[in-house]
């Protein structure tokens, strides 16, 4: 199993320029999640998929957009990338239950210019 | 409000001395509390959990952590430090919504390093 999947592992923007972050789990977790790591900060919740076909905002949605494709798959997408975005992007999945444990991928080193 | 404080921003340990990484936690109801570790460049991963039973949490690596109920306290402890536990450790806390899904809420990091 690989776990939890993340690409691009880096990426450069200018401000104004859109993408899209891609993240796929192979556990058949229902939950997803993206994360923003900045130094200080610690990890703070944009956007999750509790199951399939639901997203909700986290603490930080602003700016983001996201997709819960299928079960395996969540997007995230910056459609007018800012300077403020640049961060470290971190998908996570977990099974619904007792267990709670995220599982995370390896990140996405984003940079705005 | 759910919150987690780890009012350490560096911890710094001489190889096989006794380490402590400290967390406070607030919450309400039953916590469930967790720690997590990032190695340079790595993604978190999941160190150890209390959800609730004895008090002495032991997990990966060595690591344990003590659930303190009358301080709000969950500090992760390791006997004898490694060079190679040098890394950053997270601290967090449950919040259940409806329907069984959870989210976490992470506190700040703490870094720590381990002297030879």
């Amino acid at each position: 199993n690989a776990g939890v999947t993340q690409t691009p592992k880096f990426q450069v923007l200018k401000t104004g320029q859109s993408m899209t972050l891609q993240c796929a789990q192979d556990m058949n977790h229902n939950s997803m999640y993206w994360y923003r790591q900045d130094p200080g900060m610690g990890l703070r919740l944009i956007y999750y998929s509790a199951s399939e076909g639901t997203t909700d905002k986290g603490e930080v949605p602003n700016g983001y957009n996201v997709s819960r494709l299928n079960k395996r798959e969540f997007s995230l997408r910056l459609e007018s990338a800012a300077p403020s975005q640049t961060s470290v992007y971190f998908c996570a999945s977990s099974e619904r239950g007792n267990s709670y444990e995220q599982y995370f991928g390896p990140g996405t080193r984003l940079t705005v210019t | 409000a759910q919150s987690v404080a780890q009012p350490e921003d560096q911890v710094n340990v001489a190889e096989g001395n006794p380490l402590t990484v400290k967390c406070t936690y607030s919450v309400s109801g039953n916590p469930y509390l967790f720690w997590y570790v990032q190695y340079p460049n790595r993604g978190l991963q999941f160190l150890l959990k209390y959800i609730t039973g004895d008090n002495l949490v032991k997990g990966s690596y060595g690591f344990e952590a003590e659930f303190n109920k009358s301080q709000t306290s969950f500090h992760l402890k390791k006997p004898s430090a490694l060079v190679s536990d040098s890394a950053l450790y997270f601290c967090a806390v449950r919040f259940l919504f409806s329907g069984g899904y959870n989210k976490l809420i992470f506190g700040a990091g703490t870094r720590l390093a381990v002297h030879p």
